[in-house]
């Protein structure tokens, strides 16, 4: 009975380059969320997915950044041309459904630019 | 909107003494409120929740939390803190609708001092 994986654990680029990060929810779940948590600061939501659909994407930066979650296969978070201020851990968490339920979280992708 | 402070972001108590960690929270609409845990360089684990029930919550670990509506606080404590309680610690909130997303506050950092 796996919980939220996330891939990779561990993820450096350079300047400029592409960052996909993945997440494979708990079975049965169908809500994604994803967080940013720099360092020393709380998590920051940035997305909420529901298979092939984004609810709510307000946390998310305007540009270079984009998710999806499509009907088949794990949830994607895409950074185009990564700049040092991506440098984070990012948090995938999936829940049965919104709202009170409990979010099981992944153990994050570290990513770091260099 | 729902928001979320937490008071004191670094905490230190001694070995077997109380454990207190603050919550308040905004919000419109009757609140769900949690409690996550993260260890170093771990994902967040649920300590506890509130969803309009007992006001009075346990969760796991001894942990407890009593939410105060008059005070729009949800504080988190312990009788006799142990040294792996050493973590940071962060309380939410959502509204309860099923495309809510959770709100987290910016974390408590806390110490168990032997």
């Amino acid at each position: 009975n796996a919980g939220v994986m996330q891939n990779p654990r561990h993820l450096v680029r350079r300047r400029g380059q592409e960052a996909r990060l993945r997440c494979s929810p708990m079975k049965g779940h169908s809500h994604v969320y994803w967080y940013r948590q720099l360092p020393e600061e709380g998590l920051k939501f940035m997305v909420y997915l529901q298979k092939e659909n984004i609810i709510d994407e307000s946390g998310m930066p305007k540009e270079r950044f984009s998710a999806e979650f499509p009907k088949e296969g794990p949830s994607i978070l895409r950074i185009q041309q990564v700049v040092r201020g991506d440098s984070a851990a990012y948090f995938c968490a999936s829940s049965h459904s919104g709202g009170d339920r409990e979010q099981f979280f992944g153990p994050g992708t570290r990513l770091t630019v260099l | 909107a729902q928001s979320v402070t937490q008071l004191g972001s670094h905490v230190s108590v001694s070995e077997g003494a109380l454990v207190l960690l603050r919550c308040n929270y905004s919000s419109s609409v009757p609140p769900y409120l949690f409690w996550y845990v993260q260890y170093p360089n771990q994902g967040l684990q649920l300590l506890l929740k509130y969803t309009s029930a007992a006001t009075l919550v346990k969760g796991i670990n001894g942990f407890e939390a009593e939410f105060k509506k008059s005070e729009t606080s949800f504080h988190l404590t312990k009788p006799s803190a142990h040294m792996s309680d050493a973590a940071e610690y962060f309380c939410a909130v959502s509204s309860g609708t099923s495309y809510d997303k959770v709100i987290f506050g910016p974390g408590t950092s806390l110490s168990v001092i032997p």
